[in-house]
């Protein structure tokens, strides 16, 4: 079965820029989550998708948005770049809802997409 | 405020040897689920192991189990029979439905296993 994958894998930006990070979930999955890893920090939660719609967001500006599309990929897209946006960004996949044993809280992780902002 | 405190930056440990990564949560919620990931210098996370909180019987899969003192909101991590591929950092998290499925997670325990 085929993990979380991410692209691209490295992606290089000048301050203002748009850059745009996509995620494909594991088969199955509903939910995408992404998040930022910045060096030296732990994980930051960004946002939740769960069936096409937002459904919860970290404490980051507007211009961090997403998507996730029908068949649950989602895309991450950072607006008007800054240099501390450079950072190591991470998308998970888990099954939201019930199962037999029960909700799935579980989070798979991709291999994440190294964004530097010059 | 829900908080993931690992107060261990880094670590190391001889092969074959067991370790202990600590970590410590605040939450004010009851039903919450606690886990370890490891991110290895190829830096994809994975789930090392997972607990629910409503469990008292601490979770174990194969060389990895956890001390859970849900009183003290305790959770650490020991790894027995300690092999270099272990090396990596550890990150400790929690997430409770009621705060949207939020992850937090702590700053990491950099783990390095000397040959």
């Amino acid at each position: 079965e085929a993990g979380v994958t991410q692209s691209p894998t490295h992606l290089i930006k000048t301050r203002g820029q748009q850059a745009t990070l996509r995620c494909s979930p594991i088969s199955g999955h509903t939910s995408v989550y992404w998040y930022q890893q910045a060096l030296g920090l732990g994980l930051q939660f960004l946002l939740w998708y769960d069936e096409g719609e937002e459904r919860n967001r970290g404490n980051f500006p507007p211009r961090f948005s997403g998507r996730q599309f029908p068949n649950y990929s989602s895309e991450l897209n950072v607006n008007a770049l800054e240099l501390e946006d450079s950072a190591l960004y991470l998308c998970a996949s888990s099954l939201e809802g019930l199962s037999s044993s029960g909700f799935q809280e579980t989070q798979y992780f991709g291999p994440g997409t190294r964004l530097l902002v010059l | 405020a829900q908080t993931v405190t690992q107060s261990q930056p880094e670590m190391s440990v001889q092969e074959a040897e067991t370790v202990t990564l600590s970590c410590t949560y605040d939450t004010s919620e009851n039903n919450y689920y606690l886990f370890w990931y490891k991110q290895p210098p190829s830096r994809q996370m994975i789930l090392v192991i997972r607990q629910e909180a409503y469990k008292q019987q601490n979770a174990t899969e194969n060389r990895f189990s956890v001390n859970f003192q849900k009183a003290a909101k305790s959770f650490s991590l020991k790894i027995s029979d300690s092999q270099l591929g272990d090396t990596a950092m550890y990150f400790c998290a929690f997430m409770t439905r009621d705060t949207g499925n939020q992850f937090y997670f702590g700053t990491g325990t950099s783990l390095t296993v000397i040959p």
